[in-house]
């Protein structure tokens, strides 16, 4: 089966760090995604890994360790413009379809 | 340049009517994939493409949901006798790469609504 767990809300201060957990557990295994999306509009590409540790990409980080099916979104110096939903997305490795968790709402507070 | 485009961005519809939504992906992109968002929820994937070929349809809830894409370019999903369970935002992504997980871009949705 398919499994993708994340918390379904977070709230932070701006200018602080969060952390942003998922954990999977997928038949299929082909890269762990994570996606931004604002209220309304479409997700869109955050980060991407395929093997075990930690990318980072300006103010956004990914760690992965697939042994323990278990990834992180790592949000530094936030800013308002932060809140959203946070989704992480497995990728099939048969036809590089997204499996989806339900997202995570960040919500950023002064 | 240009994203991914869908139409119509709304649709109203009354039960039993068959619609058909459009996706218009990068140029270039061999990839197309169609999803469907509830909301509150994240994408769950109906249908996906390589070129012209429909490789997986693994997602599509039962066989009133059709999708094709006969030139490899822009893809029409058809959904026919629609039902109200069908309400949904129905989301397009296209990627340049085959198969593999490439970075999906998507497109804007079309909110379907049947009354």
């Amino acid at each position: 089966g398919q499994n993708i767990d994340q918390p379904t809300e977070m709230t932070a201060t701006e200018g602080a760090i969060v952390q942003i957990n998922c954990t999977y557990q997928t038949s299929g295994f082909n890269g762990l995604f994570w996606y931004q999306q604002h209220a309304g509009e479409a997700p869109t590409f955050l980060s991407y890994n395929v093997l075990d540790g930690l990318e980072e990409k300006g103010r956004f980080s990914s760690f992965l360790s697939r042994s323990k099916g278990y990834s992180y979104l790592l949000l530094k110096e936030l800013q308002m413009k932060d809140s959203a939903s946070y989704l992480c997305a497995v990728g099939s490795s048969n036809t590089g379809k997204l499996i989806f968790g339900q997202g995570t709402t960040l919500q950023v507070k002064p | 340049g240009a994203g991914v485009s869908q139409s119509p961005r709304y649709k109203v519809t009354k039960r039993g009517q068959d619609v058909a939504l459009r996706c218009d992906p990068i140029s270039g992109h061999v990839s197309l994939y169609w999803y469907r968002q509830a909301l509150g929820q994240g994408p769950e994937f109906l249908t996906y493409f390589n070129y012209e070929a429909q490789q997986d349809k693994s997602g599509l809830p039962n066989d009133r949901f059709s999708a094709e894409r006969p030139e490899g370019s822009i893809s029409t999903l058809t959904i026919q006798r629609t039902e109200q369970r069908d309400s949904a935002m129905y989301r397009c992504a296209s990627s340049s790469g085959q198969g593999l997980p490439y970075e999906q871009y998507f497109g804007p949705g079309t909110r379907l609504t049947v009354t």
